[in-house]
């Protein structure tokens, strides 16, 4: 079955700065890959995702790259504000089974 | 719209006890899946249901269970809790399934004493 791993679990970085999270997968059938961003007592909400038909999608300061021939997929933030400061996480699917693989999750800290 | 609801907020039971926790949807949306939510673990899917029937199932024990009703509301039981069972569980609907969009509740805290 399909695994995801993600990296780093935890990432501080200054405001302004960029930010970068990266996951792999296992399952070369995984053809769609969400991210999701997670505050403090409420539930994940999705922030972007990415279908294996595209290699990169943007909105705003966010944008997701997708490399299908090394199985990873990576989170770009771009001039990280205080707000961006929440757990993500990246996720993946074969739409054959009807069921989202999650990675463990990165904390990502923004630094005033 | 409202957002997908999730009763109760928090719980504490003890060992051996079963609970049942409830997730209403977003109106319209015909998925509900569940997840449960641990430091360190990130989120282990339980199952998930569409039209009352249950199309997955992660690796839990058969402890767990779940159910849909016509009105796409879900519950999901847990009978002979154990302390390992303390988690965040997490409810969240879709229109179609987990390869769309999912908005999640903001949980059910459980603590097994």
């Amino acid at each position: 079955g399909e695994n995801v791993e993600q990296h780093p679990s935890t990432l501080s970085v200054q405001e302004g700065d960029s930010a970068v999270i990266k996951c792999t997968y296992s399952d070369s059938a995984s053809n769609y890959f969400p991210w999701y961003k997670q505050e403090l007592g409420k539930g994940p909400q999705l922030i972007i995702d990415i279908r294996s038909n595209v290699g990169e999608k943007k909105d705003q300061r966010i944008a997701v790259t997708l490399n299908k021939t090394a199985k990873h997929f990576s989170l770009h933030i771009t001039e990280t504000q205080p707000e961006d400061s929440a757990v993500y996480f990246c996720a993946a699917s074969p739409d054959s089974n009807y069921q989202l693989i999650w990675g463990a999750g990165t904390k990502l800290i923004i630094k005033p | 719209k409202a957002g997908v609801t999730q009763t109760p907020r928090y719980l504490i039971k003890t060992r051996g006890q079963q609970v049942t926790l409830s997730c209403s949807p977003i109106s319209g949306h015909r998925s509900v899946s569940w997840y449960q939510q641990t430091p360190g673990q990130g989120l282990q899917f339980l199952f998930e249901y569409f039209s009352e029937t249950q199309r997955n199932k992660g690796n839990f024990p058969g402890r767990f269970s779940g159910r849909q009703f016509s009105n796409s509301r879900s519950e999901m039981n847990v009978s002979t809790l154990e302390l390992g069972d303390s988690a965040l569980y997490l409810c969240a609907s879709s229109f179609e399934g987990t390869y769309n969009e999912q908005f999640f509740g903001p949980g059910t805290r459980l603590t097994v004493l």
